[in-house]
């Protein structure tokens, strides 16, 4: 079953707007990764938090997690077309092992 | 470049025939791969992990007669998908952790059409 779910399932911007997408989950976790997915691609990873972090910066990418309330948000500065795709949110919902439980996912858009 | 390769891209199939696809990882030994199911505009759901040696684990709900899972290799691992039915039709990725241990890293899919 899907652990996590995602707000807003579809998001639609104009570039050089900030887009924020917010993940929740329901059981403790490890950690909390980020990764997009083009299209009818593969996914790539795009950013890790760790439980006992609340903030996490990678280029244009704020990462923020609240395990009080689990949830976490995904934030992308000054978005460009090219950010257009899929995000999900994916917690190790099995403790100590490698197994990855995924949001449904927001589908980005940026408008030109 | 590619980590993570799958192959083949896309196939279409007739109902009934049994389809496989390949996922090599490409830089370095593998003894865990995962297999996930994605249906459109879904998230990715995963169904078993392939385990080098030894018999894959098959997520609760998925037929493990009808998905056969192969891991030949530290590189290779195999699905196939048995007697297929339209209802099978989906985008199939696999994924290989990373040295890291919490990230993976994902193939570029497969999608399987079941006329």
């Amino acid at each position: 079953s899907q652990q996590g779910e995602e707000d807003p399932q579809a998001l639609s911007i104009q570039e050089g707007e900030n887009a924020t997408m917010n993940c929740s989950y329901k059981t403790s976790i490890n950690n909390l990764q980020w990764y997009r997915q083009n299209s009818g691609r593969g996914l790539v990873h795009l950013i890790l938090i760790r439980s006992n972090e609340r903030e996490k910066h990678s280029g244009r990418l704020r990462v923020t997690l609240d395990t009080s309330k689990k949830s976490s948000s995904l934030l992308i500065t000054a978005s460009r077309a090219a950010d257009t795709a899929s995000y999900f949110c994916a917690t190790d919902a099995y403790q100590g092992a490698q197994k990855l439980v995924f949001g449904q996912g927001t589908r980005l858009t940026i408008n030109p | 470049g590619a980590v993570v390769s799958q192959h083949p891209s896309w196939v279409i199939c007739k109902s009934g025939t049994s389809v496989k696809i390949e996922c090599r990882s490409l830089d370095f030994q593998a003894t865990t791969m995962f297999w996930y199911r994605q249906f459109p505009k879904q998230s990715l759901m995963l169904m078993a992990t392939s385990n080098e040696g030894s018999k894959a684990t098959y997520e609760q709900g998925v037929e493990k007669d009808k998905f056969l899972i192969n891991h030949a290799s530290l590189t290779l691992s195999t699905l196939t998908v048995t007697s297929a039915h339209p209802e099978d039709s989906s985008f199939y990725i696999c994924s290989v952790p990373t040295g890291n241990r919490w990230t993976q890293y994902f193939g570029p899919g497969t999608r399987l059409l079941v006329l």
